[in-house]
């Protein structure tokens, strides 16, 4: 167990719809990362808080946002949600920015889009 | 777009034996990390070696790294059943962005 936390584990729906998804960072990691996994495209970093600000972005879409909230946690916005974006959404957590540090990665959510 | 490709693709390996694979990447970097994905799961971070950072050891790993050849290598001595899994490699070059490969699917047989 690493530590980081995300919700749901699973989740369904159709295209066009929109859905968040929910990442607990471990105690005391300032840090949260975003990544997607996907048959294709592989794992792809998506974007990168820092202590609720917003540091490095990554191969993310139009349609998804994220954001760092004070207590640390995050959520990744998917709206206008395609096939194409069913996937792995994994999280990762880490002490601080600028590294080199070891990220903490999350169970992921797997998103089937219908 | 992935910034290292790994090789091989896939291994098949007995257990005692050993397991190396193989990552390449095209630009500058910070530091290289290895990270472990067991079947649909979280990523566990194994190792991590900075650039000016030749060679590195923990437990049954062995990591190396060549900036010249823009290449790294991860050994895992004395394999067991329970090494079974997905190593990807990934780069930082800056930010803690890190870029992953392709990744190596590993398998060991009792």
């Amino acid at each position: 167990d690493s530590g980081v936390t995300q919700t749901p584990k699973h989740l369904i729906t159709a295209t066009g719809q929109r859905v968040t998804l929910r990442c607990s960072p471990r105690s005391g990691d300032l840090s949260v990362y975003w990544y997607q996994q996907s048959l294709d495209q592989g794992l792809q970093f998506l974007i990168h808080y820092y202590n609720g600000e917003e540091r490095a972005k990554g191969n993310i879409l139009e349609r998804f946002s994220a954001q760092q909230f004070p207590d640390l946690h995050s959520e990744l916005n998917l709206s206008s949600l395609e096939l194409g974006d069913s996937a792995l959404y994994f999280c990762a957590s880490s002490v601080a920015a600028g590294g080199p540090y070891e990220q903490f990665f999350g169970p992921g959510t797997r998103l089937t889009v219908l | 777009s992935q910034q290292g490709e790994e090789d091989p693709q896939a291994l098949s390996i007995q257990e005692g034996e050993n397991a190396t694979m193989n990552c390449s990447y095209k630009t500058s970097i910070n530091n290289l990390q290895w990270y472990r994905q067991n079947s649909g799961r979280g990523l566990v971070h194994l190792i991590l070696i900075r650039s000016n950072e030749r060679e590195k050891h923990s437990g049954r790993l062995r990591v190396t790294l060549d900036t010249s050849k823009k290449s790294s290598s991860l050994l895992i001595t004395a394999s067991r059943a329970a090494d079974t899994a997905s190593y990807f490699c990934a780069t930082d070059t800056g930010f803690q962005k890190l870029v992953f490969g392709t990744g190596t699917r590993l398998l060991v047989s009792p």
